[in-house]
């Protein structure tokens, strides 16, 4: 079965710092991985996306994710943390060529906290 | 940059009361989804709708839920009979393609069931 995990629920991190915070999937088929922030009161927003080609993607603000095969993982990264991105983080996976359709799988998502 | 519009941002019903939500999609867009949120915890996918059909759907989108294209531009969700544990944050995407774009989402509505 489909599924994402995202192992801390906060991450806590100081201004400055570089940030990271973890995802690892499961699919039988490829995925397709993408990372949305959430702000409070607000829908997801698009951060950035995995489809194929550099394991390395960057997105939106200054984040980037890396794609790791043998790891099942799509960690994302930033080298310095603001106090702006405080939010929720959550990861997604869409399961291609496998037996899924075409629904998102979503993680539980994590808070990230910046402090000043 | 455009946007997913919902409407209401807040709504409060009794429970037993019929609501809807609505949701005004990206004009280019022809992937439709709604998804619920409750208390800022797990995102929990209801259905997607393309072509004027249900494409695919959750456990949780039972006989109480539907969805429909009124007008060619709205984009709703119908809650039939609402019971308390309906209570959530709802969540309008929408997608270019089903596979490689990612979703735009609106910024929700809030629904309280008394």
């Amino acid at each position: 079965a489909q599924s994402v995990a995202q192992p801390e629920d906060q991450v806590n991190v100081a201004e400055g710092n570089p940030l990271t915070v973890k995802c690892t999937y499961s699919v039988s088929g490829n995925p397709y991985l993408f990372w949305y922030v959430q702000y409070p009161n607000r829908g997801l927003q698009f951060l950035l996306k995995y489809i194929t080609g550099d394991n390395l993607v960057k997105g939106s603000y200054g984040f980037e994710a890396e794609f790791n095969k043998s790891q099942t993982s799509f960690h994302l990264k930033k080298p310095s943390a603001l106090v702006s991105d405080s939010a929720l983080y959550f990861c997604a996976v869409r399961d291609i060529w496998g037996d899924s359709n075409y629904q998102l799988i979503w993680g539980a998502g994590t808070k990230l906290i910046i402090k000043p | 940059e455009p946007e997913v519009t919902q409407t209401p941002s807040h709504q409060v019903t009794q429970m037993g009361q019929e609501v809807i939500l609505r949701c005004v999609p990206i004009s280019n867009h022809l992937y439709f989804y709604w998804y619920r949120q409750i208390l800022g915890q797990k995102v929990e996918f209801l259905v997607s709708f393309y072509n004027n059909e249900i494409s695919e759907k959750s456990e949780i989108f039972d006989d109480q839920f539907s969805v429909e294209r009124p007008d060619g531009s709205n984009f709703t969700l119908k809650i039939r009979s609402t019971k308390l544990e309906d209570s959530a944050m709802y969540f309008c995407a929408t997608s270019r393609d089903r596979e490689r774009q990612p979703q735009h989402f609106g910024d929700g509505t809030r629904l309280s069931i008394l």
